[in-house]
């Protein structure tokens, strides 16, 4: 069974603080694609990277960066120097099947305050 | 107009009413799905279509019925809900690679806020 855990339900940080949000999935399967989004209260899911399970390099893409560790079944998101901007519900996810189906983690609400 | 739009954004309804909700992408994606938003609950994939045909029903009720026309339209048609199933419904699209192939990442729309009184 497809299973992604996020255990931190609400981190709420001053602007300029970074803020990492853990992700763990399991998974029995060797080929699987994880995934961020995050949710502004606008409500629209925006996709943040996608990443396969044979490639473990870590990404920075500005102020976002991912942490990918196979060993420990982990796909860790950190924002750098916070924005009020980034205030949002940033969820994870797994895929393992062929149609598409998103496994969705609980989501972490994370609120940057001025 | 670009990405993923649906309309109604927000939606409120008596049990006895029939409704739908529609979802239209302009992302040239041969994939749609319809998810389901809760109050503290994970998001629940709903329907899956590829190619327009319907490859994922998740254990939905039938008083949601969805239909995909062709590869840019998706609707999901409402009749007789209950109050529990007021929520977020969102709908996505990506492109659909069949049984093999890499798995791409699905956009998603702004949601329609459905409130069943």
């Amino acid at each position: 069974a497809q299973k992604v855990t996020q255990a931190q339900t609400e981190i709420s940080v001053v602007e300029k603080e970074d803020v990492t949000l853990d992700c763990v999935y399991e998974t029995r399967d060797t080929t699987y694609y994880l995934f961020w989004y995050k949710q502004p209260p606008s409500g629209e899911l925006v996709f943040l990277i996608r990443r396969n399970s044979f490639d473990e390099q870590n990404e920075i893409s500005g102020r976002y960066s991912w942490n990918f560790q196979k060993s420990t079944s982990s796909f860790n998101f950190t924002i750098t120097a916070s924005q009020v901007v980034d205030s949002a519900v940033y969820f994870c996810a797994l895929k393992t099947d062929s149609w598409g189906k998103l496994q969705f983690g609980a989501g972490t609400q994370v609120v940057v305050t001025p | 107009e670009t990405g993923v739009t649906q309309t109604p954004r927000h939606l409120v309804m008596g049990m006895t009413n029939k409704k739908s909700l529609k979802c239209e992408q302009h992302l040239g994606h041969n994939a749609m799905y319809w998810y389901k938003q809760s109050a503290k609950k994970p998001l629940e994939l709903m329907f899956v279509y590829s190619l327009e045909e319907r490859v994922e029903n998740n254990s939905v009720p039938s008083r949601f019925s969805p239909e995909c026309p062709n590869s840019s339209h998706l609707f999901l048609h409402l009749h007789t809900l209950q109050p529990e199933d007021s929520a977020l419904y969102l709908c996505a699209s990506s492109q659909s690679t069949g049984l093999a192939g890499p798995s791409y990442e699905q956009y998603f729309g702004p949601g329609t806020r459905l409130t069943v009184t």
